[in-house]
């Protein structure tokens, strides 16, 4: 079974500056895909950004980015320049086949004045 | 284009009452999902289906049935209602399988059960 683990519950930024939210997973499937959603207080999901398992290179969407580490199992989120906007819950997520996409438990974010 | 439309928002059942949460969506996909959240946790998968006529479990089908009789519609049904329940409910739809297909999400449900 997968697993998705987001060790930080809460963290804040100052705005402009750039935070990064950890995610770790566990699978023993050799393609899979990686997401990260943001949750606003809207409740509404909102895809981030996206990264398949067999491409090496970073996916980035504007201001936000990956680390995406195969070996060790992990997907981390940058967020540069971070905007109040940017004040949600943050989801990682890894889904191996179509149907089973699993969450870690979030982090909240904060961006601060 | 409405994208994934829920209703009811908000809904306070007392324990033992039956209610369905309903999920439409008007962009023709194939692929419609049940999730739910509970409070400070992620989302976990319910029920799935592929497809009109086609259904299959999640992780955590237990407490719920679905239908799906129409590309459109899929509702949710709860039967018996318990506390474990309480939970916020996301529909969400993809026009095709696989991750490489954007999933987009209602804007949830929110269920108490007392």
């Amino acid at each position: 079974a997968q697993t998705v683990t987001q060790s930080q519950p809460e963290m804040s930024v100052q705005e402009a500056e750039t935070v990064t939210l950890s995610c770790t997973y566990d699978t023993s499937e050799n393609n899979y895909y990686l997401f990260w959603y943001k949750q606003p207080p809207s409740r509404q999901m909102i895809l981030v950004i996206r990264q398949e398992a067999y491409k090496q290179q970073n996916a980035t969407e504007n201001r936000f980015s990956v680390n995406f580490q195969k070996a060790a199992k992990s997907f981390s989120l940058k967020i540069s320049d971070s905007q109040l906007g940017d004040t949600a819950m943050y989801f990682c997520a890894s889904q191996y086949n179509n149907n089973d996409m699993r969450f870690g438990a979030g982090t909240r974010l904060t961006v601060k004045p | 284009n409405a994208g994934v439309t829920q209703t009811p928002k908000f809904r306070i059942l007392k324990i033992g009452q039956s209610m369905t949460l309903q999920c439409a969506q008007d962009m023709n996909h194939n692929y419609m999902y049940w999730y739910r959240q509970d409070p400070g946790m992620g989302l976990k998968l319910i029920y799935y289906s592929v497809g009109a006529g086609i259904t299959d479990k999640g992780e955590v089908p237990n407490g719920y049935n679905v239908s799906r009789s129409t590309t459109e519609d899929f509702p949710l049904r709860l039967e018996l209602a318990a506390p474990s329940q309480t939970s916020v409910y996301f529909c969400a739809s993809s026009y095709s399988q696989g991750a490489r297909e954007k999933l987009l999400f209602g804007s949830g449900t929110q269920l108490s059960v007392l």
